[in-house]
């Protein structure tokens, strides 16, 4: 089968750093993406990796390891608003997005 | 901006009702998806389109069907609505070339 495995939640205080791993079993694989969803909200797009390493966008990051099946986000300098649940999401050889469970990061003042 | 419109925010429908669930995108974008959302289940995909007339199935599209007429409109259809399919519904586009999805605001859809 396929799934992606992902914290349920996090939390963390305002200023600190962040990471959510996801490890990940599918049957292709093309790249690994994020995405972010506030309460009510619809999901937003954050970041894509399709080789192994580390993509930087401002206080995000993220990484990829293709061979450990594994990845995770990096958020810095952690502020209220980033109180949101992350997903990440696999993209597969048909372009299907195969999404994780989510993890809800609280972030405390 | 990509915008992506879904044609109600809340639906309330009955068991057996036949309920029609459209979203279209303004951007010209081949790729288009239906998600279901639940708690502690993420999104599981349900159908998708990559071009007019053409579709196929998701992880989950026992008691669905789409419609894709248009470029720009999906439709999901629900032919005969039960309690379970009670959910969170996206819809999502995104051009063939990019690895982005854009989703609209979603339709909270209650089957009573």
């Amino acid at each position: 089968g396929q799934s992606l495995e992902q914290p349920s939640e996090v939390t963390a205080v305002e200023g600190a750093i962040v990471q959510i791993n996801c490890t990940y079993q599918t049957s292709g694989f093309y790249g690994l993406s994020w995405y972010q969803q506030h309460d009510g909200g619809a999901p937003t797009f954050l970041s894509y990796n399709a080789l192994d390493g580390l993509e930087e966008t401002g206080r995000f990051s993220s990484f990829l390891s293709r061979s450990d099946s594994y990845g995770y986000l990096l958020l810095q300098e952690l502020q209220m608003k980033d109180s949101a649940s992350y997903f990440c999401a696999v993209r597969d050889e048909t372009d299907k997005l195969i999404f994780g469970t989510g993890t809800r990061l609280q972030v405390f003042p | 901006d990509v915008k992506v419109t879904q044609s109600s925010r809340y639906l309330v429908k009955r068991t057996g009702e036949k309920v029609f669930l459209e979203c279209v995108q303004d951007m010209d974008h081949e790729n288009m998806f239906w998600y279901r959302q639940d708690p502690g289940l993420g999104l599981r995909l349900i159908y998708f389109s990559y071009d007019v007339k053409m579709k196929e199935k998701g992880d989950i599209p026992e008691g669905y069907s789409v419609s894709r007429e248009k470029k720009e409109r999906f439709s999901l259809i629900l032919e005969s609505a039960s309690t379970n399919q009670t959910s969170m519904y996206l819809c999502a586009s995104s051009p063939v070339t990019d690895n982005e999805q854009f989703f609209g605001p979603g339709t909270r859809l209650t089957v009573l």
